[in-house]
């Protein structure tokens, strides 16, 4: 199946710095991405929809300034974490819809954001 | 948008005994149901999906059913055993966006 990548696996901040996460699809070009915030025993809640060549859409109550989404290109998009503070601490996934038109979805391994 | 909700939040059964989960949608526009298995700190896994024009679907000893009419569907696994201990996620599809919500998620413990 195809594969999703995501860089860094783990990353610890101060508050206040900015961090970057990197979803990339290795072998498939996905038009459309998806990045989800997991709280610890929590579900995936979906954050935005990254979409090349324009402008994410957010969902209701994800601060567009505060995780700012750009999709560079077919196969990267990247979810920046600004001035981030402790409570934006989570597990970060992206995911990408397949190419077959079989529904599938496929996810990144997760970014584990720890803001000090 | 869409809202799942999932039920029950944690549960425990004995190995060798079936578990459903349950889950139930808002929004008639969704039209594909998957069902993942997530390890702690690891990517959710694809267990087993059904569209919105499929009442029922098995693999092996896992199943799920929808029911359309009533907006809900269920996981169901047979014959349990101590590897299916997991945290189980529901989600649906949003049709015209392609977008996933996710249910709150089952803690199952299979005791051996």
């Amino acid at each position: 199946g195809a594969v999703v990548s995501q860089h860094p696996s783990w990353v610890i901040c101060k508050s206040g710095t900015s961090v970057k996460i990197e979803c990339r699809s290795l072998d498939f070009q996905a038009t459309t991405m998806f990045w989800y915030r997991q709280f610890p025993k929590k579900s995936l809640m979906l954050m935005a929809t990254s979409n090349e060549g324009s402008k994410a859409t957010y969902e209701q109550g994800v601060e567009k300034d505060k995780f700012l989404i750009n999709h560079a290109s077919l196969t990267l998009s990247t979810l920046t974490v600004t001035s981030a503070h402790p409570e934006d601490s989570s597990f970060y996934i992206c995911s990408a819809p397949g190419t077959t038109g079989h529904n599938e979805q496929f996810f990144g391994p997760g970014t584990r954001l720890t803001v000090l | 948008g869409e809202n799942v909700e999932q039920h029950p939040s944690t549960l425990s059964v004995q190995e060798g005994d079936s578990a459903v989960i349950k889950c139930t949608y808002s929004d008639s526009a969704s039209n594909y149901f998957p069902w993942y298995k997530q390890e702690l700190g690891k990517r959710p896994q694809l267990i087993i999906d059904i569209r919105s024009n499929v009442g029922e679907k098995k693999d092996q000893r896992i199943a799920v059913t929808l029911n359309k009419t009533a907006k809900h569907f269920s996981l169901h696994i047979t014959e349990t055993q101590p590897e299916d201990s997991a945290v189980y996620f529901c989600a649906a599809r949003n049709g015209n966006f392609n977008k996933f919500y996710f249910g709150s998620g089952t803690k199952l413990n299979v005791k051996p």
